[in-house]
C-alpha cells in the first residue's frame, strides 16, 4: 500500500520556467510534509517542509502548497535552474519526530 | 545545517560474508537514527529506527537477524549485514533528525553495498 504517491516517474522543464512536482497522500494521519532532493549515490538533501495548519510554506525559489482536503501537496521551483535536476522525493509523516514515508520520487530534469 | 556522515560509501563483498555501516552525526547528538534502503529507481524504505541505549525498532518485512543495528552512542549508529547475499546489493542511507525541533531529517552520503 503505497501511502505516498508522486505519480509522475519524470518531468521535463525549460531553464527559467516553473517547475511543478506533485504528491498525493492517502493516510489522513499525515500532519507533517517535506521534500528532498537527491542525487545519484548520495543521501537526500532536506529542501522545504509544511505542517498541517498551513498550505503554503515558500523559501526562495521553492514553494511548497498543502491542500489537505485532495491530500494533494505540490513543489514549485521557479525560476528552474539546471542544478536544479535531480530526483526530488516528497516524504511524510504522522508528527516532528515520527518516521517517514517516502514516495516513489520524480527525476526532474532542467533543460538549457 | 546538521551533519550526518556515512563510512563507507561503497563495499564490494564475497557473499556470506558480513559489513558493517556506520552512520555518525558530526555536529548533533541523535538519539533516533533511522536506516533506509533503495533500491535502483525506486523509493527509500525505512527498514529500522535505531533507539540510542535500547533496541531498534524494525519494520515489517525486514530481518532482523540479518541486518543488525546498534546504537551505542548518541552519535553512532551501524547497521551490519550478516551473511550477505547478492539480493542484498543496495544502497543504503541513515538519517537522523536535526536538533532544531523541526522534525527535519538530514541524510547521511549513502553506501552502496554489492554482494558477489
Amino acid at each position: 500500500d503505497q501511502q505516498v504517491k508522486q505519480n509522475s516517474p519524470s518531468l521535463s522543464v525549460q531553464e527559467g520556467r516553473i517547475s511543478i512536482l506533485n504528491c498525493d497522500y492517502t493516510n489522513s494521519m499525515f500532519d507533517y510534509f517535506l521534500w528532498y532532493k537527491k542525487y545519484p549515490a548520495e543521501g537526500p538533501t532536506f529542501l522545504i517542509s509544511i505542517s498541517s495548519i498551513k498550505d503554503k510554506n515558500e523559501d526562495g525559489r521553492f514553494t511548497v502548497f498543502l491542500n489537505k482536503s485532495a491530500k494533494h501537496l505540490s513543489l514549485h521551483i521557479v525560476p528552474s535552474q539546471p542544478g536544479d535536476s535531480a530526483v526530488y522525493f516528497c516524504a511524510a509523516s504522522s508528527g516532528l519526530g515520527q518516521k517517514l514515508v517516502f514516495g516513489q520520487g520524480t527525476r526532474l530534469t532542467i533543460n538549457p | 545545517g546538521a551533519v550526518v556522515s556515512q563510512h563507507p560509501s561503497w563495499v564490494i563483498c564475497k557473499s556470506g560474508t558480513s559489513v558493517k555501516i556506520e552512520c555518525r552525526s558530526l555536529d548533533f547528538q541523535a538519539t533516533t537514527m533511522f536506516w533506509y534502503r533503495q533500491f535502483p529507481k525506486q523509493s527509500l524504505m525505512l527498514m529500522a529506527t535505531s533507539n540510542e541505549g535500547s533496541k531498534a525498532t524494525y519494520e515489517q518485512g525486514v530481518e532482523k537477524d540479518k541486518f543488525l543495528i546498534n546504537h551505542a552512542s548518541l552519535t553512532l549508529s551501524t547497521l551490519t549485514v550478516t551473511s550477505a547475499h547478492p539480493e542484498d546489493s543496495s544502497f543504503y542511507i541513515c538519517s537522523a533528525m536535526g536538533g532544531r525541533g523541526t522534525g527535519e531529517l538530514f541524510f547521511g552520503e549513502g553506501s552502496r553495498l554489492t554482494v558477489l
